[in-house]
């Protein structure tokens, strides 16, 4: 299966909001309510920021939220801060013998 | 709390083999699934494999399909990856994570980097 679509870049200045699409089929995104959104800055391991679409793990800012539309998945950041800046990457399940499927990650500037 | 800590990445020659392993601590180890992951350089990330908590199940991606082998020990809360017969492309910081069900992974360890190079 082909990797879930995302937009390569995406930014935003201090306090704005932003939004991150990740396109996949009805056989991932569309098919299952298990999508997750990680967060990873330079040389760090992926972090969870939402999971299951639109769950917010603890400790997770409230400023993260998470939807889905029929086979898009979006991720949403309010009131945007410069520690942020980061790339974003959605998950989503897959079916057994795929397990689970990545987007190809956007990278968020803060202006 | 949960916490994952990836071993045994290393600098190999194609065609060789390594073995990665996972120490968990801070959970039920065997009633998890778990999952190994890889992101090349500067690219993005890609699932390698998945075991389930008995160990019953598995499955790879067609990438590595063939050539790696995923296990677990479930007494010593461990995790292992082997490799053979590597390949430059499977040049990659190598993550372990929990998962429930084969779900999208909730916690990743730091990774562990492995260099194939002739």
């Amino acid at each position: 299966q082909s990797a879930l679509t995302q937009p390569r870049s995406v930014s935003g200045s201090p306090g704005q909001s932003v939004t991150i699409s990740c396109t996949g089929t009805s056989s991932d995104v569309g098919g299952y309510n298990y999508v997750s959104w990680y967060q990873q800055h330079p040389g760090k391991a992926p972090k969870l920021v939402i999971s299951d679409v639109n769950t917010r793990p603890s400790g997770v800012s409230n400023r993260f939220s998470g939807s889905k539309s029929g086979n898009t998945a979006s991720l949403t950041i309010s009131g945007l801060q410069v520690e942020d800046e980061a790339d974003y990457y959605c998950c989503s399940y897959a079916g057994t013998s795929t397990s689970v499927l990545f987007g190809g990650g956007t990278t968020l500037t803060v202006l | 709390q949960v916490h994952l800590v990836e071993s045994g990445g290393a600098l190999v020659k194609p065609g060789g083999s390594l073995r990665l392993s996972c120490a968990a601590s801070g959970f039920p180890f065997s009633d998890y699934y778990m999952i190994w992951i890889r992101q090349a350089p500067g690219k993005g990330l890609e699932w390698v494999s998945y075991i389930s908590g008995s160990d019953a199940l598995t499955n790879y991606a067609h990438s590595v399909q063939g050539r790696f082998s995923v296990s677990r020990d479930n007494a010593k809360n461990s995790l292992y990856l082997q490799m053979k017969s590597l390949r430059v492309d499977d040049t990659a910081t190598y993550y372990c994570a929990r998962s429930v069900w084969g779900t999208p992974p909730d916690f990743w360890g730091q990774g562990t980097l492995v260099t194939v190079s002739p």
